[in-house]
């Protein structure tokens, strides 16, 4: 079974200040992992993901995730927040190629003040 | 683009009544799944479609039930709708040959039950 946890269900930054939000999971087999993004009244939109290769992940709107097999980490960074950062974000594990399903942790709600 | 949609963005129903969920994808994606979003818990797996025809439970089925008679179209059913199953529901596919096992998400439906 795999499961994730993601440290912080609401974290307040200053605008231009780093961004970091926390994932970690459990996998009993080399996972597949994913941030999603989640504004107001909307789905989710991927904002990045890893699957093999390069452990540091670059997604859209400045956001990258570092893939730590030692820490079971994915966590999710951006130098520098913008208001328009502000939403909910949701790290989610796969167990690997032609897994169906995706565990999600519970989310971060990150608020951004100016 | 994906797209993922869903017949309603919101939805009021009565205790008791069959409610009917309809989303539509127009990727050909061979997997199709349906979630339920509540605060604090982030998304649960309610039930998720393989292939046509084809349905698994997953982690809280209880209550609901699902048809998957084309390719393009899930759709999840409340047989007799209770307060308890007032929440936020995405849809979301997925291509089965995608080896990142990526999701693609509709813009959800907010159901409250009275």
């Amino acid at each position: 079974a795999q499961s994730v946890t993601q440290l912080g269900s609401h974290v307040s930054v200053s605008e231009g200040a780093l961004v970091l939000l926390r994932c970690n999971y459990s996998s009993s087999v080399p996972p597949y992992l994913f941030w999603y993004v989640q504004y107001p009244n909307q789905g989710l939109q991927l904002l990045l993901k890893y699957t093999t290769g390069a452990t540091l992940v670059k997604g859209i709107n400045g956001f990258e995730a570092e893939f730590k097999k030692s820490e079971t980490s994915f966590h999710l960074t951006k130098p520098s927040a913008h208001m328009s950062d502000a939403a909910e974000y949701f790290c989610a594990v796969s167990s690997g190629a032609g897994s169906y399903q995706l565990t999600f942790g519970k989310g971060t709600k990150l608020s951004v003040i100016p | 683009d994906v797209k993922v949609t869903q017949s309603s963005r919101y939805l009021v129903k009565r205790t008791g009544e069959k409610v009917f969920l309809e989303c539509v994808q127009d990727m050909d994606h061979e997997n199709m799944f349906w979630y339920r979003q509540d605060p604090g818990l982030g998304l649960r797996l309610i039930y998720f479609s393989y292939d046509v025809k084809m349905k698994e439970k997953g982690d809280i089925p209880e209550g609901y039930s699902v048809s998957r008679e084309k390719k393009e179209r899930f759709s999840l059913i409340l047989e007799s709708a209770s307060t308890n199953q007032t929440s936020m529901y995405l849809c979301a596919s997925r291509s089965s040959g995608t080896s990142g096992n990526e999701q693609f998400f509709g813009p959800g439906t907010r159901l409250t039950v009275l």
